[in-house]
């Protein structure tokens, strides 16, 4: 069970705007910056998202991310089929003591 | 550029340790933690802890407390992990993904490649 709860998948169609969310509580995304990583099938993953909506240099801008309260959101516009990957939410937790991730999200883009 | 290069894969017995190499290039080996993730098959990632390069510090996830320990050889610019106690359901693929120089800001910004370690008697 993790401390960040994601929906398992998504989908989306070419061209299309999909948004993820990755819930959290006080302690953790309430308190700290959220990232985010996507994790293309069978590599290491790559950071996509830092400060809750900082993008890497290299990182489109079709991809973006915000936080609000205790929840975050990934939004990929202009949807492309190598989209297609599982995306990990991650946040420091105060109460933890340690780094904890979402269960990730597969996304297909159909 | 930055180039995280892991050692290969393992298998061990249950009960055995592993040991995971991380060797580093591209920047100031001393001036960023390391951090450590597991992700089992099919799973999700799971963070395990980081070391200070500089100082050789370091923090264990509560769950890999006792079995874990991170260390590292400034000199060749390594950094190391190694699980003891392994049971079946530490067959996973660990990864190094390097950290900021606090460890508690933008973590996991390069990673390696990953390890397969896979326990089976």
């Amino acid at each position: 069970q993790s401390v960040l709860t994601q929906p398992p998948s998504a989908s989306g169609t070419p061209g299309q705007r999909v948004t993820m969310s990755c819930s959290g509580s006080s302690p953790n995304i309430g308190s700290n910056y959220v990232y985010w990583y996507q994790q293309l099938p069978g590599t290491a993953p790559k950071l996509l998202i830092y400060r809750n909506n900082q993008r890497p240099s290299g990182v489109p801008d079709r991809f973006s991310g915000s936080k609000s309260g205790t929840s975050a959101s990934l939004a990929i516009s202009g949807l492309r089929s190598e989209d297609e990957a599982d995306y990990y939410c991650a946040t420091w937790d105060d109460s933890l003591s340690g780094w904890v991730f979402g269960g990730g999200t597969k996304l297909t883009v159909l | 550029q930055v180039q995280l290069v892991q050692s290969g894969a393992e298998v061990k017995k249950p009960g055995a340790s592993v040991q995971v190499s991380c060797k580093t290039s591209g920047y100031t080996f001393t001036g960023y933690h390391m951090h450590w993730v597991r992700q089992a098959p099919g799973q999700g990632l799971e963070w395990m802890g980081w070391i200070n390069a500089k100082s050789g510090g370091t923090k264990y996830a509560q769950k890999f407390q006792g079995r874990v320990s991170m260390t590292r050889d400034t000199s060749i610019t390594t950094a190391y992990m190694e699980l003891s106690g392994l049971r079946s359901d530490d067959t996973a693929v660990f990864y190094c993904a390097r950290g900021d120089s606090t460890g508690y800001y933008d973590p996991f910004d390069y990673w390696g490649q990953g390890t397969v370690v896979t326990v089976s008697s």
